[in-house]
């Protein structure tokens, strides 16, 4: 069973939807949460950070971590053509050993929002 | 835009060669991490370098080597390439300064032939 599952998709919809992106994990160690965007053929872009249970928001992207559920979410309201890409959940364990700063990624979930 | 700029964008190798990309952290970032994305998978972890240290390895074998710079910038070697080695390698530099949020260069598209 890999750390992190997330569901690969694709996932399609209408422009101005509201999009619902999620990740699982097994290593309750995990405390940074992290979901990056990535283009085709570009390098991964860093959309959210969290590090506690609870929601962040960042104009239409909302972070959602349920630690006691193991589950995090990423939420795109009012969605557009532009976020047609692909979204990485990322996570690591806290700072220290040969573990800090290692990021463990999710397969990652292909969105495309049509005009 | 990161500031964590790869060489190069593309490579073709041979079966059996050896290549060496290259890394230029972001100011102010002293620790740098790779990974390898195979095709429709999530980045792997491949090693962190820490102030010219290894600081954490994945799961990959010794023919995978690195090295950090004084000025943080770094290399990822690989030796006896093999077909499966294909793949997008990743940078990510980070502070280090008890946060580990990463930030990405564009990566470096490697095809072994």
């Amino acid at each position: 069973q890999k750390e992190v599952e997330q569901d690969p998709g694709p996932l399609s919809v209408p422009e101005g939807a509201i999009v619902s992106l999620n990740c699982t994990y097994s290593n309750s160690a995990f405390q940074y949460f992290m979901w990056y965007r990535q283009y085709s053929r570009k390098g991964p872009e860093l959309l959210m950070y969290t590090y506690s249970s609870g929601n962040k928001e960042d104009g239409r992207f909302t972070a959602q971590v349920d630690k006691s559920s193991k589950y995090i979410s990423l939420f795109i309201r009012d969605s557009q053509p532009s976020d047609s890409a692909t979204y990485l959940c990322a996570m690591s364990t806290n700072a220290g050993g040969t573990s800090y700063g290692k990021l463990t990624f999710g397969q990652g979930t292909i969105l495309t929002v049509h005009p | 835009e990161t500031g964590v700029t790869q060489s190069p964008t593309h490579l073709i190798k041979t079966r059996g060669q050896q290549v060496t990309l290259r890394c230029s952290s972001q100011s102010g970032h002293n620790t740098v991490s790779w990974y390898q994305q195979a095709l429709g998978q999530g980045p792997q972890f491949i090693f962190q370098y820490y102030r010219e240290e290894e600081n954490g390895r994945g799961n990959f074998p010794p023919r995978f080597s690195g090295l950090q710079f004084p000025n943080y910038s770094s290399e990822l070697n690989v030796n006896a390439l093999e077909l499966d080695d294909s793949a997008l390698y990743l940078c990510a530099s980070s502070s280090g300064q008890g946060r580990t949020e990463a930030f990405f260069g564009q990566g470096t598209r490697l095809t072994v032939v």
